[in-house]
């Protein structure tokens, strides 16, 4: 089993629809949370930490379920601009390596 | 703040050369990372230093890649000799770690080197 497993998609979505990824993990030692975005020929930035209470950024937000071992995010009102790649990411038990998910390809549409 | 300065952006080589990344990271961070990115594997850690010290170099695929830090603004990885497989996207991170848990540190990366071996 992969130790971070996501939906590959792509999901295309039109402008302004709501759409959803889910991410599960298989470390339940893992204690920190990440929401990554790459473009396309680009590095990957952090968009949001995920908190165990979960947490709101605009349009974004992030739930994280220790119980089951995942992690969601939820893009609210799409626009042309979300366009990306978003890779769900954790940390090894308690360390500095992050383990990063091969990525969801989000493709919003006019 | 320039962010994380990696050369050269785009490598093309023959099978057998030796090839070296080069990464600037962030002035002040305490933690370099190396990645690599494939479409079939994904973003993978291949090594990773916290003050100039490798702290874990499982990730490297065998004993033809090196790293190194010399100093803390400069870390290289090297590739002698490269093979087609070696073919991808290297990233260079770089983070700063504020407390005695990993906790909510965010790695900022380079743009990458694109590594081609023919």
């Amino acid at each position: 089993r992969k130790e971070v497993e996501q939906d590959p998609g792509p999901f295309n979505v039109p402008e302004g629809a709501t759409v959803a990824f889910n991410c599960t993990y298989s470390n339940s030692a893992s204690q920190s949370f990440f929401w990554y975005r790459q473009d396309c020929r680009k590095e990957p930035k952090l968009l949001m930490s995920v908190y165990s209470s979960g947490n709101e950024d605009g349009r974004f937000t992030a739930q994280l379920n220790r119980a089951s071992q995942y992690i969601s995010l939820l893009i609210r009102d799409s626009k042309l601009s979300d366009s990306a790649t978003y890779l769900c990411v954790v940390n090894l038990d308690n360390t500095d390596k992050l383990i990063f998910g091969t990525g969801t390809r989000l493709q919003v549409f006019p | 703040d320039a962010g994380v300065i990696q050369s050269p952006r785009h490598e093309v080589t023959e099978m057998g050369q030796e090839v070296t990344l080069r990464c600037k990271p962030i002035s002040g961070h305490d933690y370099l990372f190396w990645y690599r990115q494939t479409m079939m594997r994904g973003l993978e850690l291949l090594i990773y230093f916290n003050n100039n010290v490798p702290i874990d170099d499982s990730g490297m695929p065998e004993d033809r890649f090196s790293a190194k830090m010399p100093n803390a603004s400069f870390s290289t990885l090297k590739i002698q000799p490269s093979e087609p497989r070696d073919s991808a996207v290297y990233f260079c991170a770089s983070s700063q770690r504020d407390g005695p848990q990993p906790i909510q540190e965010t790695q900022y990366f380079g743009p990458g080197t694109r590594l081609l071996v023919l």
